[in-house]
């Protein structure tokens, strides 16, 4: 079993649309990152927390610590969001950063 | 200010050959990260650097090593290429402190294909 899990694996919206991305990990964090991966390859920083929410434009972060589990939340999604989102988590023993899978996000006008 | 750069950006080698990869940090930023991604693993962290020191490392065998310069500038090298080693390798910097703790700036990756 990986020890971050994301979910979906693949999403599909139209425009406009509530988006929601899920992220449960198994291990103790320090930190958790939200990162945004266009077709090409570049990755973007969205998001680093540790606790309670984070909100940047459109895109909203949460994360519980009790529950082992964070979203990522997109508000009236638009296809220029269409992506691939990738949860990590800062391991506290390993001082190392854990990927997930990723969620490939797809939306439509 | 110009952002992480990474040469070359697209690299084709042969098994058993070596290669190194060049990464230069946003003007200020001490923390360099190195990682790999692949399709069937994903994304995975290679090593950090900070200060011209190795603040921690993944789990890849010692054919993969790298450097940090006192301009912050960094490489990593692969020796003894394998097929397993085509990947995207993305170099990342950050401000101060640790990778983990820290906001990272990624650079646009090299291509590594080995035949």
């Amino acid at each position: 079993k990986n020890e971050v899990e994301q979910s979906p694996q693949n999403l599909t919206a139209q425009e406009e649309e509530f988006i929601t991305i899920n992220c449960s990990y198994s291990v103790g964090i320090s930190a958790l990152h939200w990162l945004q991966q266009h077709p090409g390859g570049g990755i973007v920083s969205l998001f680093m927390l540790s606790s309670g929410k984070k909100k940047h434009g459109r895109l909203i972060a949460t994360i519980n610590i009790q529950e082992k589990h964070s979203s990522l939340h997109i508000t009236a999604s638009h296809p220029r969001d269409s992506a691939v989102y990738i949860c990590a988590v800062a391991a506290s023993n390993t001082d190392k950063l854990i990927f997930g899978t990723g969620t490939r996000l797809q939306v439509f006008p | 200010k110009a952002g992480v750069t990474q040469t070359p950006r697209y690299l084709i080698k042969t098994r058993g050959q070596q290669v190194t990869l060049s990464c230069s940090p946003i003007s200020g930023h001490r923390s360099v990260s190195w990682y790999q991604q692949t399709p069937g693993q994903g994304l995975q962290f290679l090593f950090e650097y900070f200060s011209e020191t190795q603040r921690n490392k993944g789990n890849f065998p010692g054919r993969f090593s790298g450097r940090q310069f006192s301009n912050s500038r960094s490489e990593m090298n692969v020796s003894t290429l394998e097929l397993g080693d085509s990947a995207l390798y993305l170099c990342a910097s950050s401000k101060t402190g640790t990778a983990t703790y820290n906001e990272q700036f990624f650079g646009p990756g090299t291509r590594l294909t080995v035949l």
